[in-house]
């Protein structure tokens, strides 16, 4: 079974520094990966997918990396502000189309 | 807009009660999921369902059940045999095949009375 970590737990940063958010998994054939945003009492928002062929993907001030043969992707938020505190979680594909999740990453970010 | 509503936001369960909750989606999606989160965890696979009136077991099904008779919904039963139902709930759909990007409701919090 697919298992995902992400490091750290939590973190707070100043505003306007850049967020570097880890997310380890143990079966490196992957098929993609997907990052999600939650805000507290909410659902997952999808923030990006990065296939497997890719190396990186980014949206905005977001950018998703992915090594296969390390077994890791990273989050990037550059230019942090308030509103990006949040909980960041990442999930792969495995079996009969489940998504093994990490426990996530709590963002705060300080004005 | 389409999307996925779960209904309701905030749930109370009295001991030995069954309660209901609602997802439903206008995605057109086949695949359906409900998963279950606690705080400090993942999230954890309860039910998904792939096609309309089919569905399987996730990694924690004890205490729960599910339908699958139409398209657009698939509610998850709580029922009296979970003996740890508190936590927060959410349903997600997603187009049928190996890693389809899931999109998620905004969840249900239920509670013991």
């Amino acid at each position: 079974k697919q298992e995902v970590t992400q490091i750290p737990a939590a973190l707070s940063v100043p505003e306007g520094e850049n967020l570097v958010l880890n997310c380890s998994f143990t079966d490196s054939a992957i098929y993609n990966l997907q990052w999600f945003r939650q805000d507290p009492g909410k659902g997952l928002t999808s923030l990006l997918l990065i296939q497997s062929s890719q190396r990186e993907q980014t949206s905005g001030r977001l950018n998703a990396s992915l090594d296969k043969s390390s077994g890791r992707s990273t989050l990037y938020i550059a230019a942090s502000q308030p509103g990006d505190s949040a909980t960041y979680l990442c999930a792969v594909p495995y079996g009969n189309n489940r998504l093994a999740f990490g426990k996530g990453n709590q963002v705060v970010v300080i004005p | 807009d389409g999307g996925i509503t779960q209904s309701p936001k905030y749930l109370f369960r009295k001991e030995g009660q069954n309660v209901t909750l609602s997802c439903e989606q206008n995605l057109n999606h086949d695949a359906m999921y409900w998963y279950r989160q606690d705080p400090g965890q993942g999230l954890r696979l309860i039910y998904y369902s792939q096609i309309v009136n089919d569905f399987q077991k996730g990694d924690i099904a004890e205490g729960y059940s599910v339908s699958r008779e139409k398209k657009e919904s698939f509610p998850l039963t709580v029922t009296s045999a979970q003996k740890n139902p508190t936590a927060f709930y959410l349903c997600a759909s997603s187009i049928q095949g190996f890693g389809q990007p899931q999109h998620f409701g905004d969840g249900t919090r239920l509670s013991i009375l």
